[in-house]
């Protein structure tokens, strides 16, 4: 166990619809960072929160958000997904809000779009 | 901009033999590099680290030595097991930026 939960583990959805799914980052990190991993595109980076701001925004489509809350959790939502949003989401987390010392993983959300 | 270019996969090798897998980097100023591990059905799990030129990081009998004059940070182990079958990643982290950048990732896959 990393100490990085992700939840829900699997997802099934129809295409048009909306999803949240939920990280809690481990004890003691402040910041929280969404990933895709898809065979296609590899692991591209959506976006990073530090203490409740957004820090960074990567590759994140405008049909997808996120937040930070003030107990650290963070949420992604997707909406209006495509049979293309189906991947693997990850969450990692860090103290620092630049990650120099790496960071650790969750084991994801695979998300399924049919 | 910054990247890191891995050696194709899948690879396949027996127990007990030699793995290099190669990673290179393009990168402003002087990152940190790392290695990370994926097992099947599980996240990323950092495997080693090094934060400066000639630094050279170790893990679970794997090595990898930050080479700055060839941009280059290749994973090593002496004789590998059934048990490190995954896919490696190797990422960089550019002082003042907000993320690490991943390779593409190698699979590795020994046979006993």
């Amino acid at each position: 166990d990393s100490g990085v939960t992700q939840t829900p583990k699997h997802l099934i959805t129809a295409t048009g619809q909306r999803v949240t799914l939920r990280c809690s980052p481990r004890s003691g990190d402040l910041s929280v960072y969404w990933y895709q991993q898809s065979l296609d595109q590899g692991l591209q980076f959506l976006i990073q929160y530090y203490n409740g701001e957004e820090r960074a925004k990567g590759n994140i489509l405008e049909r997808f958000s996120a937040q930070q809350f003030p107990d650290l959790h963070s949420e992604l939502n997707l909406s209006s997904l495509e049979l293309g949003d189906s991947a693997l989401y990850f969450c990692a987390s860090s103290v620092d809000p630049s990650p120099g010392y790496g960071y650790t993983f969750g084991s994801g959300t695979r998300l399924t779009v049919v | 901009g910054d990247s890191v270019t891995q050696m194709e996969g899948p690879v396949t090798l027996s127990e007990e033999a030699c793995l290099t897998i190669n990673c290179t980097y393009t990168a402003t100023g002087y990152p940190s590099l790392f290695w990370y591990v994926q097992y099947p059905g599980e996240g990323l799990q950092l495997l080693l680290k090094a934060t400066k030129a000639d630094d050279k990081g170790s893990n679970k009998g794997f090595e990898a030595t930050y080479r700055k004059e060839t941009t280059s940070f290749h994973l090593e182990k002496g004789s590998v097991q059934v048990s490190d079958s995954a896919v490696y990643f190797c990422a960089l982290s550019v002082q003042g930026a907000q993320k690490l950048v991943f390779g593409q990732g190698t699979r590795l896959t020994i046979n006993p």
